[in-house]
């Protein structure tokens, strides 16, 4: 267990829908980042939030945002949904965000997003 | 951009078999991190290499960090079928992204 928590575990949705997926950090973690997996795509990285403000952002579509709140939690939110956003979705955390051991990224469950 | 090429992209060997593993770039990293993931799971953190030309052991795993910090390799020795399952290889440059290799499936048949 690495401490990072995510949900839901599976989502179904139809295209067109707008899902919200929710990330818990590990205890003291104050970084935030969030990874797309698909099969044909390998882990790719989406954004990443440090202490509530975002820090990076990767390959992640317009029709895609994040933020992270006070509390650290952090949340996902995917909109107009279509066939090609099916994957798994994974949220991980770090200490902080400079580089060496600090950016040790621990990663959730993931959440199994179908669109049909 | 950053590229990591993991070589080779399956892997398919018998229990008692040692493997390696290569992670190559044209880019040099600050940290290189090795991860496993089993179907349906996260990735799950193995090791960290800071320092170019660190080794660093794990039980039966271990871990290189090329001296330029370009490349890596993970070699197991005497694999057993808990091995099994998808290693990913991540570079991490001096901003806030890890690039992440393509991965390496393995499975070790009993």
């Amino acid at each position: 267990d690495s401490g990072v928590t995510q949900t839901p575990k599976h989502l179904i949705t139809a295209t067109g829908q707008r899902v919200t997926l929710r990330c818990s950090p590990r205890s003291g973690d104050l970084s935030v980042y969030w990874y797309q997996q698909s099969l044909d795509q390998g882990l790719q990285f989406l954004i990443q939030y440090y202490n509530g403000e975002e820090r990076a952002k990767g390959n992640i579509l317009e029709r895609f945002s994040a933020q992270q709140f006070p509390d650290l939690h952090s949340e996902l939110n995917l909109s107009s949904l279509e066939l090609g956003d099916s994957a798994l979705y994974f949220c991980a955390s770090s200490v902080a965000w400079a580089s060496g051991r600090s950016n040790e990224q621990f990663f959730g469950p993931g959440t199994r997003l179908t669109v049909l | 951009t950053q590229l990591l090429e993991q070589s080779p992209q399956f892997l398919s060997i018998q229990e008692g078999e040692n493997l390696t593993v290569y992670c190559n770039s044209s880019s040099v990293f600050s940290s290189l991190q090795w991860y496993r993931q089993e179907p349906g799971e996260g990735p799950v953190l193995l090791v960290t290499v800071v320092t170019g030309g660190e080794v660093k052991k794990l039980k039966r795993l271990t871990f290189q960090f090329g001296d330029a910090r370009k490349d890596s390799s993970l070699h197991i020795t005497a694999a057993q079928p808990g091995d099994t399952g998808l290693y990913l290889c991540a570079g991490n440059n001096a901003g806030n992204m890890l690039t992440f290799g393509g991965g390496t499936r393995l499975m070790v048949k009993p």
